[in-house]
């Protein structure tokens, strides 16, 4: 079973921030956030990850609270082709553990 | 684009047929997975597989099983299709350099099957 907890879907309108909220109360000292998303018809893609420290890349930023029972997945200026299904995961960074996928937060962007 | 293929992209089976879908991963990738993704719900482990050994599965029975070959190809058999095999099936590849899968996994467009 998935160990996070996310909203059914969320709406954030064009050219704004999307805050994707995300609960993993029972994370242990080990295991790292995973952040995925998959649009429509295709196969998800990899956003970012991170295990304490705040993480940035091109796509999204990650902020993981002090605690590490809850982070935030943001996207800083969403666009219609941000609509997507917005999963968290929290995994080992090693060993043979697969994704383990919830339902995830469907983002829909709205012009 | 990720680099991974799949084929073939929807098919359609008849229950207690045998299916055979295949994968391509991405250059240079060494570990290969599969998910099923059943409609409205997330992908879900299969199995995975390292230098062409299965070293990972998922709470799915033997009538799933796998290949990986040389050149890190892939394929997922499923025998006697029962009427809830139907789903996307999803393949992923990825570098690991012991068997443990440390790195984000790259995704195929999947393999749309109706029974």
């Amino acid at each position: 079973d998935a160990k996070t907890t996310q909203p059914t879907s969320m709406d954030c309108a064009e050219g704004r921030a999307a805050n994707l909220p995300c609960n993993h109360s029972t994370i242990s000292g080990n295991e790292y956030v995973y952040w995925y998303r998959q649009i429509h018809s295709q196969g998800p893609q990899y956003i970012i990850h991170g295990l304490k420290n705040n993480e940035t890349n091109e796509m999204a930023s990650l902020i993981i609270t002090e605690d590490r029972k809850s982070s935030t997945l943001i996207l800083p200026h969403a666009t219609l082709r941000d609509t997507a299904v917005y999963y968290c995961i929290v995994r080992v960074y090693s060993g043979n553990t697969p994704l383990v996928f919830g339902k995830g937060t469907r983002l829909s962007v709205i012009a | 684009e990720t680099g991974v293929t799949q084929s073939p992209t929807h098919l359609i089976k008849t229950r207690g047929q045998q299916v055979t879908l295949r994968c391509s991963s991405q250059s240079g990738h060494n570990t290969v997975s599969w998910y099923q993704q059943a409609l409205g719900q997330g992908p879900q482990f299969i199995f995975q597989y390292y230098r062409e050994e299965e070293n990972g599965r998922g709470n799915f029975p033997p009538r799933f099983s796998g290949l990986q070959f040389p050149n890190y190809s892939s394929e997922l058999n499923v025998n006697a299709l029962l009427l809830g095999d139907s789903a996307l099936y999803l393949c992923a590849s990825s570098l690991a350099q012991t068997g443990e899968n440390t790195g984000e996994l790259f995704f195929g467009e999947g393999s749309r099957l109706t029974v």
